[in-house]
């Protein structure tokens, strides 16, 4: 059972280039997350997913975009990267949403230069 | 919104002393606090939560305590270990209406434990 998996590991990107920053969970979670952490910042919610073709803003979307297409899949899109977004990105899947353990992926590391 | 305070940024103690983490919370509407923790490299696991009905709860060398009037929780690890160098994260929730499961993370205490 792989749980949440994100890809790539690392990527460093230029100012101006996009990519798009993959998570698939295998759990049948409706409840999908994007948090990024900075240094003595916490996690904080970029975008979020409640089920296939549902995603809402988090606390801090701006430069960023996300699809739902199937349950599985929550791929995180970055527009015209900026050093701002230089961050290590998590992905993460609940089962029931509320009040319930949040899974969480490896991680990708992403420095904008 | 939410705010979620975590202190201290930084704990050193040595192998079999015990280690308190503590955070504060904001919105009075949030009943749910897990604590994560974090080895290099991965992501968040989950070690321990508690949800607003209950003032402590304990597994094995963990243990969280949470005050609903003054709006803090605290983990516990006592007889640490090297092992439980990590980084740990609260964090806080509104288990209901409109939250959907999003969490609001404290800021992270790095735990070193000393052989």
């Amino acid at each position: 059972n792989a749980g949440v998996t994100q890809t790539p590991k690392f990527r460093i990107l230029k100012i101006g280039q996009s990519m798009t920053l993959q998570c698939t969970q295998d759990m049948n979670h409706n409840y999908m997350y994007w948090y990024r952490q900075d240094p003595g910042m916490g996690l904080k919610l970029i975008y979020y997913s409640v089920g296939a073709g549902i995603t809402d803003k988090g606390e801090v979307p701006n430069g960023y975009n996300v699809s739902r297409s199937t349950t599985e899949d929550f791929p995180l899109r970055l527009e015209l990267a900026a050093p701002s977004q230089t961050s290590v990105y998590f992905c993460a899947s609940t089962y029931l949403g509320q009040n319930t353990e949040a899974f969480f992926g490896q991680g990708t590391r992403l420095t904008v230069v | 919104g939410e705010n979620v305070e975590q202190h201290p940024s930084t704990l050193s103690v040595q192998e079999g002393d015990s280690a308190v983490i503590k955070c504060t919370y904001s919105d009075s509407a949030s009943n749910y606090f897990p604590w994560y923790k974090q080895e290099l490299g991965k992501g968040p696991q989950l070690i321990i939560d508690i949800r607003s009905n209950v003032g402590e709860k304990k597994d094995q060398r963990i243990a969280v305590t949470l005050n609903k009037t003054a709006k803090h929780f605290s983990l516990h690890i006592t007889e640490t270990q090297p092992e439980d160098s990590a980084v740990y994260f609260c964090a806080a929730q509104n288990a209901g209406g409109t939250s959907y499961g999003k969490l609001t993370f404290g800021q992270g205490t790095i735990l070193t434990v000393h052989p």
